[in-house]
């Protein structure tokens, strides 16, 4: 069964400081990975995907992240963090070899002070 | 303006009062979701439809009916609400049920069965 972990519930980061949030999977085929942003009160947002290609993957908001396929990571990551991108992630797998379902993770809390 | 509408954004139930959340979406999209989003879990999909009259269980299906007579209307019926179904519930599309499509998620509907 295909799974998805996102270690840390909440990152705390200065502003301007670098992002990252973590993002491991469990598949049994090749993974389509995909992160989500969700604001308060809103419904989730889509950031990037990962595909197949090239291994960094560039989104939206200044985001990207690095598929390591080693060590089954997704990590996102922004250079530099904005008290906007204050909000909820969430990581997420879709394995083709299990019918494409969507899994997600449980996210984690972003907390950007100034 | 593409988008995934949801009504009502909140609502609040007793305990066996039939209820029905809508969801409708302008993209001509193929594949609709419903998911529900509890604290830690995640998002976890309840049902989905591959299309007009095509639907089948996610991972948390008990208590929940749906069904797809349009192709944009996917709506969520809770024939007997119980407490244990008090939750934020989302409804997502996307163009179809291939591995590279993101899916685009209404604003919400937070539930409380008391």
């Amino acid at each position: 069964a295909q799974s998805v972990a996102q270690p840390e519930d909440q990152v705390n980061v200065a502003e301007g400081n670098p992002l990252t949030v973590k993002c491991t999977y469990s598949v049994s085929g090749n993974p389509y990975l995909f992160w989500y942003v969700q604001y308060p009160n809103r419904g989730l947002q889509f950031l990037l995907k990962y595909i197949t290609g090239d291994n960094l993957v560039k989104g939206s908001y200044g985001f990207e992240a690095e598929f390591n396929k080693s060590q089954t990571s997704f990590h996102l990551k922004k250079p530099s963090a904005l008290v906007s991108d204050s909000a909820l992630y969430f990581c997420a797998v879709r394995d083709a070899a299990a019918g494409n379902k969507l899994t997600f993770g449980g996210g984690t809390r972003v907390l950007v002070k100034p | 303006e593409a988008q995934v509408t949801q009504n009502p954004r909140y609502l609040i139930t007793v305990t066996g009062k039939k209820l029905t959340v809508t969801c409708s979406q302008n993209m001509n999209h193929e594949y609709m979701s419903w998911y529900r989003q509890d604290p830690g879990l995640g998002l976890r999909q309840i049902y989905y439809s591959m299309n007009v009259e095509v639907t089948d269980k996610g991972d948390v299906p008990e208590g929940y009916k749906v069904s797809r007579k349009e192709k944009r209307n996917f709506p969520l019926i809770l024939e007997s609400p119980s407490p244990n179904q008090t939750s934020l519930y989302f409804c997502a599309s996307s163009l179809s049920l291939g591995q590279s499509y993101e899916q685009y998620f209404g604003p919400g509907t937070r539930l409380t069965v008391t």
